[in-house]
């Protein structure tokens, strides 16, 4: 059974700390995906890995950093959280090509107080 | 830049009714096409996916969407709803033939099926 973990469903965190958000895939798929969803907005790409090592910026990138050391792990780094940045965090992975299904994790929920 | 917009953001109906729920897309480029589900508490599932060939794809649970490339619509229709059905439906979309492996969502549809 094809599986995303990520390591918090639920955090709470405070103005200015620094936020790392963990996602782990077991399908040895190229591409990983972080999206925020947000009531009415849908989802949105923060950023997007092809390859150990690569990333690309999606549509909000900003107050965002990301990091993919091995292909089975992608974090996602908050570097001085904001109260803005209180959303649901869903982590996606898929085979490369784009006519692939995504995969999602559970989602976490981060709060920034 | 490719977008999607669903027309409806909540749709209740009860029990054993006929749903649709709309979804449309705007592209310079071919696509393809996908519902993906998301139960309450839970991450984002495939539902259905159109690829090319029959331009009706069905789900296993019996949803159906039917692919209308004259009037970029991608619905979403059930014939009879059970209240398992009550999730958000997001109706998604990728440019055939990119680098860029991405996947544009629309804003979300709520169906709510009450008994």
């Amino acid at each position: 059974d094809v599986k995303v973990t990520q390591s918090s469903r639920y955090l709470v965190k405070r103005t200015g700390e620094k936020v790392f958000l963990e996602c782990v895939q077991d399908m040895d798929h190229e591409n990983m995906f972080w999206y925020r969803q947000d009531p009415g907005l849908g989802l949105r790409l923060i950023y997007f890995s092809y390859d150990v090592k690569m990333k690309e910026k999606g549509d909000i990138p900003e107050g965002y950093s990301v990091s993919r050391e091995k292909k089975e792990r992608f974090s996602l780094i908050l570097e001085s959280a904001s109260t803005n940045q209180t959303s649901m965090y869903l982590c996606a992975s898929s085979l490369e090509g784009p006519s692939y299904e995504q995969y999602f994790g559970p989602g976490t929920r981060l709060t920034v107080t | 830049a490719q977008s999607v917009t669903q027309l409806d953001s909540q749709v209740p109906v009860f029990e054993e009714a006929p749903v649709e729920l709309r979804c449309n897309y705007s592209s310079s480029v071919s696509v393809y096409l996908f519902w993906y589900v998301q139960y309450p508490n839970q991450g984002l599932q495939l539902l259905l996916k159109y690829l090319s060939g029959s331009t009706l794809v069905e789900s296993i649970n019996g949803f159906e969407a039917e692919f209308n490339k004259s009037q970029t619509s991608f619905h979403l229709r059930k014939p009879s709803v059970h209240i398992s059905d009550t999730a958000e439906y997001f109706c998604a979309v990728s440019l055939r033939g990119g680098s860029n492996y991405k996947l544009t969502f629309g804003k979300g549809t709520l169906l709510t099926v009450n008994p």
